[in-house]
């Protein structure tokens, strides 16, 4: 099977600053990443998302890497505002399955 | 915003009780999913289903039934709702990868 797990479940950063939310995922098989915000009071809502024949894909103002070799995988979020303190999740899919199998969760809060 | 609903929002109900939460969705999408949050344990998938016919069990569908009404419906069953069941829970949808969640419904069993 697969799990996904988060390594830190809060991090705290200065507004402006850019954070690093980090993911590690335990099947080598898995072929397909998602980065999820879930805001207080609503459903998870998709950021960015990347396939394993890449290492890199940037969004606005959001980066994921992925390292295969170590398999971990890491959201950026440039110059971060009020509006991104949210739980972050990853989600993980083995090749072939058609589940997403969800990390526990990394609280970020931005601090003014 | 509203292509993923459910309903009810909030629900108290008391041990023993059968409960269904319903989901809809205005996205055309085919798969549908139910999830389970708890507190530190991020989203567990309970029941999928891929079109209409087709329903599968997640990782903890014990105590759970789900019925794929239409391809835009799909509704989870608590059949005997105990205490440990109170969570917060998510439906989803997707056409294959990225999965569009419903706004949720937060259930106490008392």
């Amino acid at each position: 099977g697969e799990s996904v797990g988060l390594h830190l479940p809060t991090l705290s950063v200065q507004e402006g600053d850019n954070s690093i939310i980090n993911c590690a995922y335990s099947n080598s098989a898995s072929d397909y990443f998602i980065w999820y915000k879930q805001e207080s009071g609503k459903g998870p809502q998709f950021i960015i998302d990347i396939r394993s024949n890449m290492d890199k894909r940037q969004g606005q103002r959001v980066t994921v890497l992925l390292n295969k070799t170590v398999k971990h995988l890491s959201l950026q979020i440039a110059a971060t505002q009020p509006g991104d303190s949210a739980v972050y999740f990853c989600a993980g899919r083995i090749q072939g399955a058609q589940k997403l199998v969800f990390g526990q969760g990394t609280r970020l809060t931005i601090n003014p | 915003d509203a292509d993923v609903t459910q309903t009810p929002r909030n629900r108290i109900t008391k041990t023993g009780k059968r409960i269904m939460l319903e989901c809809s969705q205005t996205k055309g999408h085919d798969r549908m999913y139910w999830y389970r949050q708890d507190p530190g344990l991020g989203l567990r998938l309970i029941y999928y289903s891929f079109d209409v016919k087709d329903i599968n069990k997640g990782e903890i569908s014990d105590g759970y039934s789900v019925s794929r009404q239409a391809q835009a419906k799909f509704s989870l069953s608590l059949e005997s709702a105990i205490p440990n069941q109170t969570a917060l829970y998510f439906c989803a949808t997707s056409r294959i990868n990225e999965q569009f969640f419903g706004p949720g419904t937060r259930l106490t069993v008392l």
